[in-house]
């Protein structure tokens, strides 16, 4: 069980816009640390995608968002593409474990 | 351009060690926090250790603690993750990643090393 929850799975057709929430709890994200976003491909490593609640690396489109209220993150992806099908991570810090933690992953189905 | 290079993984029994090394190369090594990240099979990301940049700070998830064992060497711009007592549980691919602070994101990944823990 991960200290960080995001749904199973999520899905929408090409052009939808999806959200992808991950909630915590008042160690970690209500304690103000940074929500990271990553992407994975089957059989790659994991891709940083979204770093300090809502910033975009150099190379991320813009339709790739994040934001974080209260003890919750989201992901926000619009205009959606197949290529946006693959599993999504959030990440953040907790005091209370000393520990990095991911949330359990999301997949994400292009229809 | 930035590579991380794992390498030291394979098939081992319960019980037994292995070491992993990752070779870093085209960012600043000595300035940066590494971290070890697992996967298991069909599974999601299991974060494993934290190193800093001057060593200060080592940090261990709770399933390793104990058994696992973070070290770098600055000078030949490598991390090190030795595993004792391996479980069948400890089976997974074991990624390198860099961290942009400590307790940051993960901005740079290799490309993994499989661990395989099996009697």
């Amino acid at each position: 069980q991960s200290v960080l929850t995001q749904p199973p799975s999520v899905s929408g057709a090409p052009g939808q816009r999806v959200t992808i929430s991950c909630s915590g709890s008042r160690s970690n994200i209500g304690a103000g640390f940074d929500v990271h976003w990553y992407k994975q491909l089957p059989g790659s490593a994991p891709k940083l995608l979204i770093y300090g609640d809502s910033n975009r690396p150099s190379g991320v489109p813009d339709r790739f968002s994040g934001s974080k209220s209260g003890t919750s993150a989201s992901l926000a992806i619009t205009g959606l593409q197949a290529e946006d099908e693959a599993d999504y991570y959030c990440q953040s810090y907790d005091s209370s474990l000393s520990a990095v933690i991911f949330g359990g992953g999301t997949k994400l189905t292009v229809l | 351009q930035v590579q991380l290079v794992e390498s030291g993984g394979g098939v081992v029994q319960p019980g037994r060690s292995l070491r992993l090394s990752c070779a870093a190369s085209g960012f600043s090594f000595t300035s940066s926090a590494m971290h070890w990240v697992r996967q298991a099979p069909g599974k999601g990301l299991e974060w494993v250790a934290l190193m800093s940049s001057d060593r200060s700070v080592k940090y261990y998830a709770d399933s390793v603690k104990g058994r696992f064992t973070l070290s770098r060497d600055n000078s030949n711009n490598a991390l090190y993750l030795q595993m004792n007592s391996l479980r069948v549980e400890d089976t997974a691919v074991y990624y390198c990643a860099r961290g942009m602070y400590s307790s940051g994101p993960l901005d740079y990944w290799g490309q993994g090393s499989q661990v395989t823990v099996t009697s």
